[in-house]
Formats: C-alpha cells, structure tokens, sequence
C-alpha cells in the first residue's frame, strides 16, 4: 500500500497567486481530512469529507480557501488568491470505518 | 465540549530510561483515544488507540499507553527510551459532539532522547 500520496511537497508562491495541492487517499478509505500545521496554531483540521462529500467545512479559514474530491481517489484544496499567512504544512489524511487516520507526507507551502 | 490536553511542551530523558508522556482527555460518552507521532519532515504516524477493553494498551515500537478513568488520562509510556523515538508527539480524542468522524489533537509534546 502506498499510503497517502500528496502533491508537491514543497511549494513556493508570490502573494495573490492561486495554490492547488492535491492528495490521492489509500484506496477503500472513505474519509478524507485535510489539515494544516503551523508553530503558532498547532494542528487545525480544515475540512473532511465523507465518501466524496464534504461533511465539515467549518475550520476552512475564509474564503479564498476551497476543497473538492471528485471521486474517491482524488481531492484538491485550492487556494486564491494566496497570502503570506497561509505559509504552512498542509496534511491530507484518510481512514476507514475504524477512527485511526492515515496522514500523508504534507505539502510545504511558503507564501511570499 | 471535547478537549484533550497534554500538559508538557518538552520531555527530555536519557537513553535507557522509561519515559512517559502525559495526556488528559474531557469527552462526553466513551472516549476513543489515540496516540501519533511527527518525525521531522513526516507527517503523523498513529501509534496506538484505545477504544475499549483493556486498560494497558499496546502500539507500535514499543509504546504502550494506559487508560485512567478516574483521571481521566491516557499517558504514553516505553520502558527504555531510544534515541530514535525523539520525535513530536500527539495525543488525540475522538470528537463525539460532532458526527464523531472527527478527533481533536493536543498541542503536540516534544520528546528529546539524549545518548
């Protein structure tokens, strides 16, 4: 099993650019989360989806945040326009029907 | 409302020596409770979970965590610490005033294994 897989690793941007980071779950789980990761905020979960349907959108920053999973192999957090205070480690995560989550190796976003 | 709190920012300890990581949980109903470790540059490894039955839980490299609940804690513990297990460490419930598919994460405790 590959595990999670998410894309870039490491991005670096220009303020008002768009970001897309994109992260492909284990196959047969059902629940994806994506989250972000900064030393002054610790850990926030940002939205999950359940069977390609977003359940819980409420930690989403505002709006210049957007996430979609089209099937069930395939979700995309977008973000437009970018600025610096969204530099952070971006993690997708999946499980199944067991609570354990699953994370992948993060994206590395630096907003300048 | 749900909260999981680990109380030390840092644990140093010697090679060798036992080691605990500390972990007290508020939930309403049963608790599940999960611990994760962050390598540098990794993203979170589950390491163990408890959901019910035994007290004493056992996990992957040698950790193990010990359900109280008369103190309502879930601390992390290995009897012989390596160097190896420095790492970032995270205790987390699951969050059942939602639809319970979430969990919450503590603030993360630093572990530093000194040779």
């Amino acid at each position: 099993d590959a595990g999670v897989i998410q894309s870039p690793r490491h991005e670096v941007t220009e303020m008002g650019q768009e970001v897309t980071l994109r992260c492909k779950p284990i196959s047969g789980h059902d629940y994806l989360f994506w989250y972000r990761q900064t030393m002054m905020r610790g850990l926030e979960l940002l939205i999950y989806f359940n069977n390609n349907v977003p359940i819980d959108d409420s930690g989403m920053p505002e709006d210049r945040f957007s996430a979609k999973m089209p099937n069930a192999s395939f979700s995309t957090l977008k973000i437009q326009p970018s600025e610096p205070r969204d530099s952070a480690v971006y993690f997708c995560a999946s499980r199944k029907s067991t609570y354990e989550q699953y994370f992948g190796p993060g994206t590395r976003l630096t907003v300048t | 409302a749900q909260s999981v709190a680990q109380p030390e920012d840092q644990v140093n300890v010697a090679e060798g020596n036992p080691l605990t990581v500390k972990c007290t949980y508020s939930v309403s109903g049963n608790p599940y409770l999960f611990w994760y470790v962050q390598y540098p540059n990794r993203g979170l490894q589950f390491l163990l979970k408890y959901i019910t039955g035994d007290n004493l839980v056992k996990g992957s490299y040698g950790f193990e965590a010990e359900f109280n609940k008369s103190q309502t804690s879930f601390h992390l513990k290995k009897p012989s610490a390596l160097v190896s297990d420095s790492a970032l460490y995270f205790c987390a419930v699951r969050d059942t005033d939602s639809s319970a598919s979430k969990i919450i994460f503590g603030s993360g405790t630093r572990l530093s294994i000194r040779p």
